[in-house]
């Protein structure tokens, strides 16, 4: 498929669990911060982001947490499915939106 | 729609060709990008599009590389020549104009340099 094999962290959780995505950044800067979800084969897929005036913000299923102070942003999942299963990368947007800077990625595994 | 469409999907080739990339990005979205993701690196912006004008191609690695979008629904990137060092997954995305931070994007081009 169309997707990387990166090393990369691996966070595994049993299905119907709560997830907890962890990211640092570096610039305090940034205007915008995003979570992407990438699935084997497929390219990266947005899922929410919240702007840097704000600590926090919820959609469906999902919440991002970001802490300025400590340059810290989280993905909270709940309720873990298997279809969650995904590489997952936060990204950064300084001076508009279109030059986005994506951080390593962590990979969920859920099992059920 | 369809979503962002590149072709093609797996590109294997030897060090010296020319290798060109396709995307088609959804209608009516006026930015379109192009990623490169390695190992190494992740995922990087290479070049991005507003109205079919390149605006920013900071991250093209070099000259062998460039970029065209002659009209709104078409766009290739082009390498020439390629070296192995250029083996990646290359992904284009597109995105309208008022949705800001939601970028879309295609299933990418595994290219391997031999």
């Amino acid at each position: 498929g169309e997707s990387v094999g990166l090393h990369l962290p691996t966070l595994s959780v049993q299905e119907g669990d709560n997830s907890i995505i962890n990211c640092a950044y570096s610039n305090s800067a940034s205007d915008y911060f995003i979570w992407y979800k990438q699935e084997s084969g497929k390219g990266p897929q947005f899922i929410i982001d919240i702007r840097s005036n704000m600590d926090k913000r919820q959609g469906q299923r999902v919440t991002v947490l970001l802490n300025k102070t400590v340059k810290h942003l989280s993905l909270q999942i709940a309720a873990t499915q298997p279809g969650d299963s995904a590489v997952y990368f936060c990204a950064e947007s300084t001076g508009g939106y279109n030059k986005l800077i994506f951080g390593a990625g962590t990979r969920l595994a859920v099992h059920p | 729609d369809a979503g962002v469409i590149q072709s093609p999907r797996h590109e294997v080739t030897e060090m010296g060709q020319e290798v060109t990339l396709r995307c088609k990005p959804i209608s009516g979205h006026d930015y379109l990008f192009w990623y490169r993701q390695t190992m190494m690196r992740g995922l990087e912006l290479l070049i991005y599009f507003n109205n079919n004008v390149p605006i920013d191609d900071s991250g093209m690695p070099e000259d062998r590389f460039s970029a065209k979008m002659p009209n709104a629904s078409f766009s290739t990137l082009k390498i020439q020549p390629s070296e192995p060092r250029d083996s990646a997954v290359y992904f284009c995305a597109s995105r309208q104009g008022a949705a800001k931070n939601i970028q879309y994007f295609g299933a990418g081009t595994r290219l391997s340099v031999l």
